[in-house]
C-alpha cells in the first residue's frame, strides 16, 4: 500500500476558480513534505516544502497547510490560470532518511 | 543556470538492447537522483549519489539496472539488456545537499522517455 496517497486523481475547474488537491500519508516518522508541479513532458519542479513543525507555506497563488497530527496535507490555488495546468506531486520524506515516498499525483486541468 | 541536463531526450531501442541514459547535474550539487516514471507506478527513487559515490540503489530493479557517477559533472543509468517493461519515462535530479536537510531541494531535469519495442 502506498505510503502517500493523494486526491482526487483528476480534476477540472475554469480558469479563476480555486482548487484544493489533498495528499494523506502514513510515513511517520517523517522529516518534510513536498508539494512538486510537473507539466506534461517536463521534470517536476517544486513548489513548497515544509518540515514536520511548520502547518502552512505559501508560494504565489499555491499555499500548502499540514496537519502532522492527522497527517493531512492540502495544495490550495488561487484564482487558477490556464498555467496551472499540469500533475500535482505530493511527497514525503522519512526522518533521517534520504528516500522520499511519492504520490500519484492529481492531474489538474483548468479550463477557459 | 542551465539547469540538469538529461540526455537523450527520446529514446526508442529494441529489446535486449543496451541503453545508456547520461545526465549533468547542475554545477556545484553534490547530490545526484535518478528516478523513473511510468503512469501505472508513479515516480520511483531508483538510486541516488552523494558525492560521486551510490548511498541506496535499493530502487533499482534487477541486475539489468547500473548506475555510475565516475565525476562530480556526469552520471549514467545503463539497462543491459532492456525490455518493453523498461518503458518509462527517466528522470534525473540533483540537490545541493547542506547541513538543514529539510530545506533541500531537489532540481529534475527533463527526462528521458524510453521506448522499448
Amino acid at each position: 500500500k502506498n505510503q502517500v496517497e493523494q486526491s482526487p486523481q483528476s480534476l477540472i475547474i475554469l480558469e479563476g476558480k480555486n482548487c484544493t488537491l489533498q495528499c494523506n500519508y502514513t510515513v511517520s516518522p517523517f522529516s518534510n513534505l513536498r508539494w512538486y508541479k510537473q507539466d506534461t513532458g517536463r521534470g517536476p519542479v517544486s513548489l513548497t516544502i515544509m518540515t514536520f513543525s511548520e502547518n502552512t507555506k505559501s508560494n504565489g497563488r499555491y499555499t500548502a497547510t499540514l496537519d502532522a497530527d492527522t497527517k493531512q496535507s492540502s495544495l490550495h490555488i488561487t484564482a487558477s490560470q490556464l498555467s496551472d495546468s499540469a500533475s500535482y506531486i505530493c511527497v514525503v520524506s522519512p526522518l533521517n532518511n534520504n528516500d522520499m515516498r511519492f504520490g500519484a499525483g492529481t492531474r489538474l486541468t483548468v479550463k477557459p | 543556470d542551465a539547469g540538469v541536463i538529461q540526455s537523450p531526450r527520446h529514446e526508442v531501442t529494441e529489446m535486449g538492447q543496451e541503453v545508456t541514459l547520461r545526465c549533468k547535474p547542475i554545477s556545484g550539487h553534490n547530490s545526484l537522483f535518478w528516478y523513473r516514471q511510468t503512469m501505472m507506478r508513479g515516480l520511483e527513487l531508483l538510486i541516488y549519489f552523494n558525492n560521486n559515490v551510490p548511498i541506496d540503489d535499493s530502487g533499482m530493479p534487477e541486475d539489468r539496472f547500473s548506475a555510475k557517477m565516475p565525476n562530480a559533472s556526469f552520471s549514467t543509468l545503463k539497462i543491459q539488456p532492456s525490455e518493453p517493461r523498461d518503458s518509462a519515462v527517466y528522470f534525473c535530479a540533483s540537490r545541493a545537499q547542506g547541513t538543514a536537510i529539510p530545506t533541500d531541494t531537489q532540481y529534475f531535469g527533463p527526462g528521458t522517455r524510453l521506448t522499448v519495442l
